[in-house]
């Protein structure tokens, strides 16, 4: 089982915007429209940012938003904020044999 | 307020057995599938395993089954993993989490467990 790749860094200045990558295979990401997205403070537990592709818990501002095309999803986190500095994850259905993978984790520094 | 509370973490010597616990309330526990997840210090997150509401189906990452075991008790709004054979590779902390809409939408605080002698 491997996981979905990110990059290991983003960033970008206040007001920005930052696109984070999670490429996986036609066996997770691509076949499923079941892609979360995580983000992560440190010493925190993960938060749940998007579901469902691009779908967005209550309380999680509209500036997040989320896409997939084939085998890659994306999140993107626009009008950055000192707040958003945080690690993101995401996670992919695989199917029966390989129910939830992650990805290996993006840090977002605001500059 | 949804609140998951884990707890029976700690140092463990290697070969050893633990059982972690996690208490919910604020949601309806007995209509919600659960899960554990863990992540090694420093490192990124691994999907442990699933149970659906009434404990009858629980779903495991591959390299986990046989030494895990997910189980619940409604009665107390409580979900566990009993680990067995613990080995070093195990330190990890160790999230329990509502699964929900195929992601995981309210986690715990964690709780620690080292395997080491």
């Amino acid at each position: 089982q491997s996981a979905l790749t990110q990059p290991p860094s983003a960033s970008g200045s206040p007001g920005q915007s930052v696109t984070i990558s999670c490429t996986g295979t036609s066996s997770d990401v691509g076949g499923y429209d079941h892609v979360s997205w995580y983000q992560q403070h440190p010493g925190k537990a993960p938060k749940l940012m998007i579901y469902e592709v691009n779908k967005r818990p209550s309380g999680v501002p509209d500036r997040v938003s989320g896409s997939k095309s084939d085998n890659t999803a994306s999140l993107t986190v626009s009008g950055l904020q000192a707040e958003d500095e945080a690690d993101y994850y995401c996670c992919s259905y695989g199917g029966n044999n390989n129910p939830y993978v992650f990805g290996t984790g993006t840090k977002v520094t605001v500059l | 307020e949804v609140q998951l509370v884990e707890s029976g973490g700690g140092l463990v010597q290697p070969g050893g057995s633990l059982k972690l616990s996690c208490a919910a309330s604020g949601f309806s526990f007995k209509t919600s599938w659960m899960a554990w997840l863990r992540q090694a210090p420093g490192k990124g997150l691994e999907w442990v395993a699933n149970i659906n509401p009434d404990g009858s189906e629980t779903y495991y990452l591959d390299s986990m089954r046989g030494r895990f075991t997910i189980s619940r008790d409604n009665a107390k709004d409580s979900v566990y993993l009993q680990i067995r054979s613990l080995r070093t590779e195990d330190t990890d902390v160790y999230y329990c989490a509502r699964h929900l809409h195929w992601a995981f939408d309210y986690w715990g605080q964690g709780t620690l467990l080292t395997v080491s002698s």
